[in-house]
């Protein structure tokens, strides 16, 4: 599978829309963009993928480059209860999901 | 609907002690998996079943951890005998099946082992 690269960490204000990237270089064309986020205490929960377009559902909208190397999780209006770690994960439908360190995402007053 | 259980919630044993983590999926999910996480790490892929059957283990260290899930629904992992280094929050997985398009995992909340 593709490896992803993502920010440690970033912040956001309540409220406010948060966009996390995602740089996957190495993709395949019959591999998708998965996004989960792991609240604390909890296990991980999925959120949206896509292949090719944008993507949106009541969690989040995902946005695709062209080319495919990066994509960009949108959270349009984030609350405190957005704070968590959020991955990117680039698998096929038959790959298993493998995790990387994902991104610490701060939403605060 | 109901989701992923897991139980305990937490364990604490001492080194070279067993353990067993209990894990009853969503109902009519063929596939249950486990992952392990390490503090400050993301969750990383034990095993994998398919119905009752393994997909993948190859990253079971299966010198000390087994795992089974009889009768394709519930499933057990254990740990015989602990290390310090297994540590973890335990996370049991399931999905409707593999190969699909629009394949969902719901994970359980976990069990923290703690090895002392």
């Amino acid at each position: 599978d593709a490896k992803t690269t993502q920010p440690t960490s970033m912040d956001c204000a309540e409220g406010r829309a948060a966009n996390l990237p995602c740089n996957h270089s190495t993709i395949s064309g019959n591999e998708y963009v998965y996004w989960y986020r792991q609240i604390h205490s909890q296990g991980p929960q999925y959120i949206i993928h896509g292949l090719k377009n944008n993507e949106t559902n009541e969690m989040a909208s995902l946005i695709i480059t062209e080319d495919r190397k990066s994509s960009t999780l949108i959270l349009p209006h984030a609350t405190l209860r957005d704070t968590a770690v959020y991955y990117c994960i680039v698998r096929t439908a038959y790959s298993t999901l493998t995790f990387g360190k994902g991104t610490m995402l701060l939403v605060s007053p | 609907e109901a989701g992923v259980a897991q139980s305990p919630r937490y364990k604490i044993i001492e080194k070279r002690q067993s353990v067993a983590f209990w894990c009853n999926p969503i109902s009519g999910h063929a596939t249950l998996y486990w992952y392990q996480q390490i503090l400050g790490q993301g969750p990383k892929l034990l095993i994998q079943f398919q119905n009752n059957g393994v997909v993948d283990d190859s990253q079971l260290p299966k010198d000390r951890f087994s795992a089974e899930r009889l009768k394709g629904v519930d499933s057990t992992l254990k740990i015989q005998p602990a290390k310090l280094e297994d540590s973890a929050v335990y996370l049991c997985a399931s999905s409707l099946g593999v190969g699909q398009t629009n394949e969902k995992l719901f994970f359980g909340s976990g069990t923290q082992l703690s090895v002392l």
